[in-house]
């Protein structure tokens, strides 16, 4: 089992459309989180922390739950910018802050 | 199946030592990317592999950076001279390579190689 879970996607939506991504990860030493962004052939962007408290940030909310060692994405209005692979991504600091990235769910905004 | 594997894991060596450090992709993949993460950082792209292709090397800091892919496979990652700044972790990831104009293929990243330079 992998340590970190993704839906590996695509998700073709339409303009405007809501869209929520999941993840799950194994290791109960995760301490922290995050979301990455990635474009076709560009490196994996930093799109947001996620924290306990759950997170906000403009059309994107982040949310974390410990119990159940889950994390999700939920993007509004989706935009055609949006089109992208978005990535989960876990640290571990007690493996000297290892970081365990998921495989990515591919997102398709179409018109 | 086999993912990418990198070696070392970790590797810990004084400041102006030579150090090489090795990716193995998933078979079949045709593109092959190193990055790095310091502490506190982001990820940060340091150059890009695609088949017969030139490299992009766009990403990497310094001439000291140097890397190489043989036969479309393994590639080595080198860093000459080692100096503290470049203590990271080094993540290598490989992918199918996308068509043109659609999102990005994911990219299967390895577990790193995390450099100390004391």
């Amino acid at each position: 089992r992998k340590e970190v879970e993704q839906d590996p996607g695509p998700f073709n939506v339409p303009e405007g459309a809501t869209v929520a991504f999941n993840c799950t990860y194994s290791n109960s030493a995760s301490q922290s989180f995050f979301w990455y962004r990635q474009d076709c052939r560009k490196e994996p962007k930093l799109l947001m922390s996620v924290y306990s408290s759950g997170n906000e940030d403009g059309r994107f909310t982040a949310q974390l739950n410990r119990a159940s060692q889950y994390i999700s994405l939920l993007i509004r209005d989706s935009k055609l910018s949006d089109s992208a692979t978005y990535l989960c991504v876990v640290l571990i600091y007690n493996q000297g802050g290892k970081l365990i990235f998921g495989q990515g769910t591919e997102l398709s905004v179409k018109p | 199946g086999a993912g990418v594997s990198q070696s070392p894991s970790n590797k810990v060596t004084e400041k102006g030592k030579d150090v090489e450090l090795r990716c193995d992709p998933i078979s079949g993949h045709t593109a092959l990317y190193w990055y790095r993460q310091s502490l506190g950082q982001g990820l940060e792209f340091l150059i890009y592999f695609q088949g017969n292709s030139a490299p992009d090397k766009s990403g990497l800091p310094s001439d000291r950076f140097s890397a190489e892919r043989t036969g479309g496979s393994v590639s080595t990652l080198t860093i000459q001279r080692t100096q503290q700044e470049d203590s990271a972790v080094y993540l290598c990831a490989s992918s199918l390579e996308g068509k043109r104009g659609t999102v990005a293929q994911p990219q299967h990243f390895g577990d790193g190689t995390r450099l100390s330079i004391l």
